[in-house]
């Protein structure tokens, strides 16, 4: 049971290079979700997917686009990067059960934008 | 959510209680709190939450106020692998937006030897 995988684990673009941030989680879980951590600071999220077929935009959107393909994989596209953009990304996922549930993270991936 | 308020860094000598306190003076009837923990930039891990009565569970326990306004995270004998950043959390369940979490700076602590 690998839980939330991330790829990739690491990766340097040039400004306006694009990518995509791929997330995988196998515990059929109906919400997942893309958050950023930047250095000495809490997580914030970027966008959630409540449920399969919906994605809704979080704190920090901007720059960002994801596509929930289906109920295990979400992903993050940057269009084209920017400095303001390294961070390390963290992609998670829970049961929609009332809310009241335990969101699952992946190891994050480490984006570096030169 | 409500704002949450805890202190920046603690300390702990290992085999020894580690009590993190959280302020969340302007919690609401619905909000739960939940506490996760951040060990060297891995991803987070969830530890506990509750709403109104104590919890525990085989990695800590949550003592809530019986006015909710503040909790207290208790690791009861913490170990050098309990280092890490703890989060705690205030949401209210929401089944339109799962398990949203609004996270603050936390605080780092560290177990000595």
């Amino acid at each position: 049971n690998a839980g939330v995988t991330q790829t990739p684990k690491f990766q340097v673009l040039k400004t306006g290079q694009s990518m995509t941030l791929q997330c995988a989680q196998d515990m059929n879980h109906n919400s997942m979700y893309w958050y950023r951590q930047d250095p000495g600071m809490g997580l914030r999220l970027i966008y959630y997917s409540a449920s399969e077929g919906t994605t809704d935009k979080g704190e920090v959107p901007n720059g960002y686009n994801v596509s929930r393909l289906n109920k295990r994989e979400f992903s993050l596209r940057l269009e084209s990067a920017a400095p303001s953009q390294t961070s390390v990304y963290f992609c998670a996922s829970s049961v929609l059960t009332g809310g009241n549930t335990e969101a699952f993270f992946g190891q994050g991936t480490r984006l570096t934008v030169v | 959510d409500a704002k949450t308020t805890q202190p920046t860094s603690m300390d702990c000598a290992e085999g020894r209680a580690a009590n993190l306190p959280c302020n969340h003076s302007t919690i609401s009837g619905n909000e739960y709190v939940y506490w996760y923990r951040q060990i060297h930039s891995q991803g987070p891990q969830y530890i506990i939450h509750g709403l109104k009565n104590n919890e525990t569970n085989e990695m800590a326990s949550l003592i809530i106020t019986e006015d909710r306004k503040s909790s207290t995270l208790i690791l009861p004998h913490a170990t050098l692998r309990d280092t890490a950043v703890y989060y705690c959390i205030v949401r209210a369940a929401n089944t339109n937006s799962g398990s949203r979490l609004t996270f603050g700076e936390g605080t780092q602590l560290t177990v000595n030897p």
